[in-house]
C-alpha cells in the first residue's frame, strides 16, 4: 500500500500531557499538509509544508502545536500540554503539486481526558 | 466565519434514484472545487473535481454542476447505490493565489442510500 500512512490511528492522553503524531506521505509527494476534524464540522487546514519548508500556518494553531517535516518525507505534529479541546481526528494529507488534489490518510484520532 | 456551506446534514435517498447534494461558499476568490467521500474510521477520499471555467463536469455516475453567479455547485450521483453512503464534503480552493490544493472544507452532508 503506497498511500498516506499515519500512526497512532487513536491516542489517548490525560489533559497536559504531550502527544506526537507521525505521518508518512506517499512517497513522491513535496507538499504535505495537515487538517484537524471534530465532530460535525469539515476538516479544517492546520498547516503544510513544501519538502521541508513549513511555508503556512492557520491560526488555530497555537503556541502548543509544533509540525515539522525534517527531511522533506515524514512529518510529525506535536501538541504539548493537552488540552480537551484538542480532541479531534488529525488528518494528514500530501499531493505533488499544488494544483493536484490531495490524498488523505486515515487519520489519529485523539481524546483528551 | 463559513466560506463553505453544506446545509443539509443529512439525505437518505432510495437504490437507484438520484442523490443530489449541495454546497453554496461566499468567497469569490475560490476557483477550484472538489468533493470527497468519507466513510467511517477513514480519511476523505477524492471524488470530482470542477473548475471555475466550467459549469459541468461528470465522472461515470457523478456529476458536479457549479453555477458562479450564485456561488453553489451541486454533485448529482445517478443513479445511487448502497456503497455510495458516507458523509460528502465539498472543498474550495484558490488557484489563482498559487494555493489550490489548501482547502477549505464544508461542514458534510451524510448521504443513506437504501434498498
Amino acid at each position: 500500500d503506497t498511500g498516506v500512512s499515519q500512526n497512532p490511528r487513536h491516542k489517548i492522553t490525560k489533559r497536559g500531557q504531550n502527544v506526537t503524531f507521525r505521518c508518512d506521505p506517499i512517497s513522491e509527494h513535496n507538499r504535505l499538509y495537515w487538517y484537524r476534524q471534530t465532530l460535525g464540522q469539515g476538516p479544517e487546514f492546520l498547516t503544510y509544508f513544501q519538502n521541508e519548508a513549513q511555508l503556512e500556518k492557520s491560526r488555530l494553531l497555537s503556541d502548543r502545536f509544533s509540525a515539522e517535516r525534517p527531511k522533506g518525507s515524514f512529518s510529525t505534529l506535536e501538541i504539548q500540554r493537552t488540552e480537551q479541546g484538542d480532541s479531534a481526528m488529525y488528518l494528514c494529507a500530501s499531493t505533488l503539486d499544488s494544483y493536484e488534489k490531495l490524498f488523505f490518510g486515515s487519520g489519529t484520532q485523539l481524546s483528551v481526558l | 466565519d463559513q466560506q463553505v456551506k453544506q446545509n443539509s446534514p443529512s439525505l437518505s435517498v432510495q437504490e437507484g434514484r438520484i442523490s443530489i447534494l449541495n454546497c453554496d461558499y461566499t468567497n469569490s476568490m475560490f476557483d477550484y472545487f472538489l468533493w470527497y467521500k468519507k466513510y467511517p474510521a477513514e480519511g476523505p477520499t477524492f471524488l470530482i473535481s470542477i473548475s471555475s471555467i466550467k459549469d459541468k463536469n461528470e465522472d461515470g455516475r457523478f456529476t458536479v454542476f457549479l453555477n458562479k453567479s450564485a456561488k453553489h455547485l451541486s454533485l448529482h450521483i445517478v443513479p445511487s447505490q448502497p456503497g455510495d453512503s458516507a458523509v460528502y464534503f465539498c472543498a474550495a480552493s484558490a488557484i489563482r493565489t498559487g494555493t489550490a490544493s489548501k482547502l477549505t472544507f464544508g461542514t458534510g452532508t451524510r448521504l443513506q442510500v437504501t434498498l
